[in-house]
């Protein structure tokens, strides 16, 4: 299975902070990531696809790039709605795989 | 719009097998494939497996022994069943599509997903 580790676990930020979020993947999965927000209590929604794709419907303030092993999930001014848990996903091959989640709180 | 409702037990034994279905609606079934994806309470998530609408499926190795998926198109549902289920499958369960667009494979629709609990 391809490992995907995200960096930090856990940060905390204020509404205007430029927020970063990494992942690692364990093999080259070229640029097969997504990016989810996850509230609690709902199901997590879809953010960057293919890396650095921006779905519909999601504010410019997000942002993805890297291919290869290495990726970033940026939010550049953050908002008071931001405030979740993000997670990366490879769909490089099955079985699909999740980085942990970093939980962004209100600092 | 597509929209994904799981439905089922919310309580299964311990050695019984949990029984779920997703209802798509907005959308036709009958293409992109069609996925589990599981969650235990504070934890992070937890890819079952997918099944494509001709019955093609791939299941998590992890989990490939106690899953079975069938797809039924005529009611647009597809469902999953996981036997000799045991505490650490307690989970929310939810049902999401992958879509494919060429430059990216990606679960665009999920379901609100349902809290299975196993106990006696």
């Amino acid at each position: 299975d391809i490992q995907m580790t995200q960096s930090p676990s856990s940060l905390s930020a204020s509404v205007g902070d430029r927020v970063i979020i990494t992942c690692r993947a364990s093999q080259s999965i070229s640029s097969y990531l997504n990016w989810y927000q996850q509230k609690p209590g709902t199901a997590p929604k879809l953010l960057i696809y293919a890396a650095s794709s921006l779905q519909s419907g999601v504010p410019s303030r997000f942002s993805g790039s890297g291919s290869g092993t290495d990726f970033t999930l940026t939010i550049s001014s953050l908002q008071p709605e931001d405030f979740a848990t993000y997670y990366c996903q490879q769909s490089y091959t099955t079985p699909r795989t999740f980085g942990q989640g970093t939980k962004v709180e209100v600092k | 719009q597509v929209q994904l409702q799981e439905s089922g037990p919310g309580l299964v034994k311990p050695s019984e097998t949990l029984s779920l279905t997703c209802t798509v609606s907005g959308g036709s079934i009958s293409s992109y494939f069609w996925t589990w994806i599981r969650q235990p309470a504070g934890k992070g998530l937890e890819w079952i497996g997918r099944i494509y609408p001709t019955g093609t499926t791939n299941y998590n190795p992890s989990l490939k022994s106690r899953v079975t998926m069938s797809v039924d198109t005529s009611k647009n549902q597809f469902s999953l069943k996981l036997s000799s289920v045991t505490a650490a499958d307690t989970a929310v369960y939810y049902c999401a599509r992958e879509a494919d667009s060429g430059s990216g494979r990606y679960f665009d629709y999920w379901g609100p997903g349902t809290l299975v609990t196993v106990s006696s």
